[in-house]
């Protein structure tokens, strides 16, 4: 596509409750990332894929996350037995190509999905 | 690891007053550094970048100079403009494959 797509937009879950978070990327790109942005905060690296593989998976904050992409395309993030603290809007990136300091790892970052856990 | 200090905000300037937004880092190596914006109700999108000590990234008036002798990377514009309220953030990429951000500066431009 002509951009990151990210679905949904807006997601009002309740507290214990699992959520899945889509992420469409440009097409061709082969570096996928998630990132989450809680209110105050910076933006808070949580996974790098390179193709189907996550070779870098260490802003995970717990194993209730976790995250899969597949045909190096769209990338799902599911979130287990939602708590409040997940409460942030969660981007998603692409990069023609991840890794070095080449400046080539340019981000497109999609508009978000905005997790509000109640 | 690497980190990056960005000024706190929010900032408010009124329009055309000159812009100066501080950013240090902290990295092992050499990182390219950027600068993100993300105006209200879009995405983050690249501002501008510089990949080597000394190097200048500008656009839309706005520029910053990699200083690798203080580990800064300082945005400016010389005149703002209403349309460029927004977060700004700063980052940077190493030798890992991920970009590390600062916490972001709201920029508030006022007539």
């Amino acid at each position: 596509g002509a951009g990151v797509s990210q679905s949904p937009s807006n997601k009002v879950t309740e507290k214990g409750k699992d959520v899945e978070l889509r992420c469409d990327p440009i097409s061709g790109h082969t570096a996928l990332y998630w990132y989450r942005q809680s209110l105050g905060q910076g933006l808070e690296f949580l996974i790098y894929f390179q193709g189907n593989s996550a070779p870098d998976k260490s802003g995970l904050p717990s194993d209730r996350f976790s995250a899969e992409r597949t045909g190096g395309s769209v990338s799902t993030l599911t979130i287990q037995r939602t708590q409040q603290e997940d409460s942030a809007v969660y981007l998603c990136a692409s990069s023609l190509a991840g890794g070095g300091a080449s400046g080539a790892n340019v981000l497109t970052f999609g508009a978000g999905s905005r997790l509000t856990v109640l | 690891g690497n980190s990056v200090t960005q000024m706190e905000g929010p900032v408010t300037l009124s329009e055309e007053a000159f812009l100066t937004i501080n950013c240090t880092y902290t990295a092992t190596g050499y990182p390219s550094l950027f600068w993100y914006v993300q105006y209200p109700g879009e995405g983050l999108q690249l501002l501008l970048k510089a990949t080597k000590a000394d190097d200048k990234g500008s656009n839309k008036g706005f520029e910053a100079t990699y200083r690798k002798e203080t580990t800064s990377f300082h945005l400016e514009k010389g005149s703002v403009q209403v349309s460029d309220s927004a977060v700004y953030f700063c980052a940077l990429t190493g030798t890992a494959s991920k970009l590390t951000f600062g916490t972001g500066t709201r920029l508030q431009v006022t007539l």
